[in-house]
């Protein structure tokens, strides 16, 4: 198994640009999540989902766009990019919904917006 | 925000001593879970303590949760200069949907 995959690992976008960050997890989870990582803040989450069709905002939603249409993709979407939207993002999974356990993160993309 | 904090921010150690980190959390929860990451990758599962237990093993990690306190300790026994990492809390929502992330403690085992 490969576990959660994540693509790009790089990118440097300019202010208003859009783009989506990949994610798949071949476990088939129905739980997965969006964080972005700051220096000094820890991992925030973005929006998650708890299955296809379902997703839900997180702590930090504003700028970004999730969909979920299948069980193993769960693509993150920067509609216009801004200099604050420079981070790390990781996106993760878990085997269940409600009151998830052990969460399996992928390697990171690392986005920096000039 | 309901984001927890560890403490300290920063330990150094040397190598098979102890190392005892903290998590002070603001919301009741479900459960708590400690994330280890190594530079630059993604984070790492150690253990997930629910909220009706108190104390819990894995190997050389023990965690401990104290609900009253809303707090959380993680020791790690015997060092390794490969436990080397930043270290995490992470509690639930009361949904148990939400996951908050602390701000982590950076562990250095000095060999």
């Amino acid at each position: 198994n490969a576990g959660v995959t994540q693509t790009p690992k790089f990118q440097v976008l300019k202010t208003g640009q859009s783009m989506t960050l990949q994610c798949a997890q071949d476990m088939n989870h129905e739980y997965m999540s969006w964080y972005r990582q700051d220096p000094g803040m820890g991992l925030r989450l973005i929006h998650y989902s708890v299955g296809a069709g379902i997703t839900d905002q997180g702590e930090v939603p504003n700028g970004y766009n999730v969909s979920r249409s299948t069980t193993e993709d769960f693509p993150l979407r920067l509609l216009s990019a801004a200099p604050s939207q420079t981070s790390v993002y990781f996106c993760a999974s878990s085997s269940t919904g409600h009151f998830a356990g052990e969460q399996f993160f992928g390697p990171g993309t690392r986005l920096t917006v000039l | 925000s309901q984001q927890g904090e560890e403490d300290p921010q920063a330990l150094s150690i040397q190598e098979g001593e102890n190392a005892t980190m903290n998590c002070s959390y603001k919301t009741s929860i479900n459960n708590l879970q400690w994330y280890r990451q190594n530079s630059g990758r993604g984070l790492v599962h150690l253990i997930l303590i629910r909220s009706n237990e108190r104390e819990k093993h894995s190997g050389r990690l023990r965690v401990t949760l104290d609900t009253s306190k809303k707090s959380s300790s993680l020791l790690i026994t015997a060092s390794r200069a490969a436990d080397t990492a930043s270290y995490f809390c992470a509690t639930d929502s009361n949904t148990g949907n939400q996951f908050y992330f602390g701000t982590g403690t950076s562990l250095t085992v000095i060999p």
